[in-house]
């Protein structure tokens, strides 16, 4: 049983294209995260979502929007998609100061 | 923001060798995590780390949570051939909804 699963695993578009990746976890946390993993494999977070309320934002383009339709789900919607957006993305759960990641959505802009 | 410096960047090992790398930051943590990475899959807690001084085992794997609060150390006795992947630090600083503080994480490379 996968604890925190990802759809897609590769995404391949356009640039200025709109996309969603999805996110379920199964294991009852409270809140959700995304990170963004560059080339060089720095992992930075962009959102954490406790109880459907944002919690965090860093430096993130507004084109990037979370959205949590319950506890166990956090997608991410990405729209006017650029070059630079390339890269891989995970998502993220937690319960006290543990996280687990899904296995990645590795996005490619062309 | 907080800044985690993670050494070292790469190691190329012989099988059966101790691996052994660390973790400092500009600023206090409350919380360590190792992870570790293999390719085209998603970061797996190989330890967690709660308390100054916390010293935690994990199998072969033996991580310690620095007493300044500012560093924290990996450690992998005899190294086998599934230990190769890229190994992360990570902190954070406030409670869980904070997300974590990665550092640029460590790649290991064992040679048979």
């Amino acid at each position: 049983d996968t604890a925190v699963s990802q759809t897609p695993k590769y995404l391949v578009t356009q640039m200025g294209n709109d996309k969603s990746i999805k996110c379920e976890q199964n294991l009852g946390h409270d809140t959700m995260y995304w990170y963004k993993q560059d080339s060089k494999k720095f992992l930075k977070i962009m959102f954490s979502y406790n109880n459907k309320e944002l919690i965090i934002n860093e430096t993130v383009p507004n084109r990037f929007s979370p959205k949590s339709p319950d506890k166990a789900h956090l997608n991410l919607h990405i729209n006017s998609l650029e070059l630079g957006d390339s890269a891989v993305y995970f998502c993220a759960s937690s319960q006290g100061r543990k996280a687990f990641f899904g296995q990645g959505t590795r996005l490619t802009v062309v | 923001g907080q800044q985690l410096n993670q050494s070292p960047q790469s190691m190329f090992i012989q099988e059966g060798e101790d691996v052994s790398m660390n973790c400092t930051s500009s600023s206090i943590f409350n919380t360590w995590l190792w992870y570790k990475q293999d390719p085209g899959e998603g970061p797996v807690l190989l330890i967690a780390l709660y308390k100054a001084g916390e010293l935690t085992s994990n199998g072969r794997l033996t991580a310690q949570f620095g007493i300044t609060r500012k560093d924290s150390f990996l450690n992998i006795s005899a190294s086998i051939p599934s230990d190769v992947g890229i190994y992360f630090c990570a902190g954070q600083a406030g409670g869980g909804a904070d997300g974590l503080t990665f550092g640029k994480g460590t790649h290991l490379i064992i040679q048979p």
